[in-house]
C-alpha cells in the first residue's frame, strides 16, 4: 500500500496569511494526487485533482503542485471560510489512501 | 442534481451485522466506480471498497476483506455496504463517493452515515 504523509499535522494562522501544506507519498505516483477539505460534521470537498488543477468553482486563492511522491497545496490569502481539515488522498492505485490530514486553526 | 444519499447506519453489538445504503440521482450510475470511505471519530479518511459500475469488479482494504461486501443495484441507482462480524474499531462515519473515472477523484459524496459497535 501507498502511504501517504502530510505535513505539518496542524497550523495555526490568521486571516490573510499564505500557507503551504505538503504531502509526500510513499512510492511515485505521478500525477494522481487530489486534495480535499473537510469541514466538521460535512463530507470531504474536492478542491484540487491530478495534483494541480483546480475544481470547477473553488476559489483561485487555492492552488497545488508537484508529481512522483512530493506535493503541496497553498492557500494565497486565507479567508475565515478555509479554517478546516485538509486531507490529500493518492489514486494512482488501490487501496486509495489518504493522508492523515492538516487541521488549520485560526491563530 | 447530484445526490448521494446514505442510509442504514446505527448502534449494533459487536459480532453483529449492518446494511448501509447509498441512493444516487443525478449522474449515470451505472457508468461509475462507487467507494465506501469511512472515517472514526476524530480520526481521518480510511478507503473500504469500491465496485465497477456493471458490478463484476470489487476490491476492499484489509481491515474488511472477508466481512465486508459491496454490491448494487443499478436498476435501483443504490450502491450497498453490508457489514458481517462487526468490531468496535469499525466504528465511523461511513460515506459513499463516486470516482471520477479519467482523473481518478471522489467529485461526489453522500452526508455519511454513523455506524457504532458496541455493547
Amino acid at each position: 500500500d501507498i502511504q501517504m504523509t502530510q505535513s505539518p499535522s496542524s497550523l495555526s494562522a490568521s486571516v490573510g496569511d499564505r500557507v503551504t501544506i505538503t504531502c509526500r507519498a510513499s512510492q511515485s505516483i505521478g500525477t494522481y494526487l487530489n486534495w480535499y477539505q473537510q469541514k466538521p460534521g460535512k463530507a470531504p470537498k474536492l478542491l484540487i485533482y491530478a495534483a494541480f488543477s483546480l475544481q470547477s468553482g473553488v476559489p483561485s486563492r487555492f492552488s497545488a503542485g508537484g508529481s512522483g511522491t512530493d506535493f503541496t497545496l497553498t492557500i494565497s490569502s486565507l479567508q475565515p471560510e478555509d479554517f478546516a481539515t485538509y486531507y490529500c488522498q493518492q489514486s494512482y492505485s488501490t487501496p486509495r489512501t489518504f493522508g492523515q490530514g492538516t487541521t488549520l486553526e485560526i491563530k | 442534481e447530484v445526490q448521494l444519499v446514505e442510509s442504514g447506519g446505527g448502534l449494533v453489538q459487536p459480532g453483529g451485522s449492518l446494511r448501509l445504503s447509498c441512493a444516487a440521482s443525478g449522474f449515470t450510475f451505472s457508468s461509475s466506480w462507487m467507494h465506501w470511505v469511512r472515517q472514526a471519530p476524530g480520526k481521518g479518511m480510511v478507503w473500504v471498497s469500491r465496485i465497477y459500475g456493471d458490478g463484476t469488479t470489487t476490491n476492499y482494504g484489509d481491515s474488511v476483506k472477508g466481512r465486508f461486501t459491496i454490491s448494487r443495484d443499478n436498476a435501483k441507482n443504490t450502491l450497498y455496504l453490508q457489514m458481517n462480524t462487526l468490531r468496535a474499531e469499525d466504528t465511523a462515519v461511513y460515506y459513499c463517493a463516486r470516482e471520477n473515472s479519467t482523473s481518478r477523484f471522489y467529485d461526489y459524496w453522500g452526508q455519511g452515515t454513523l455506524v457504532t459497535v458496541s455493547s
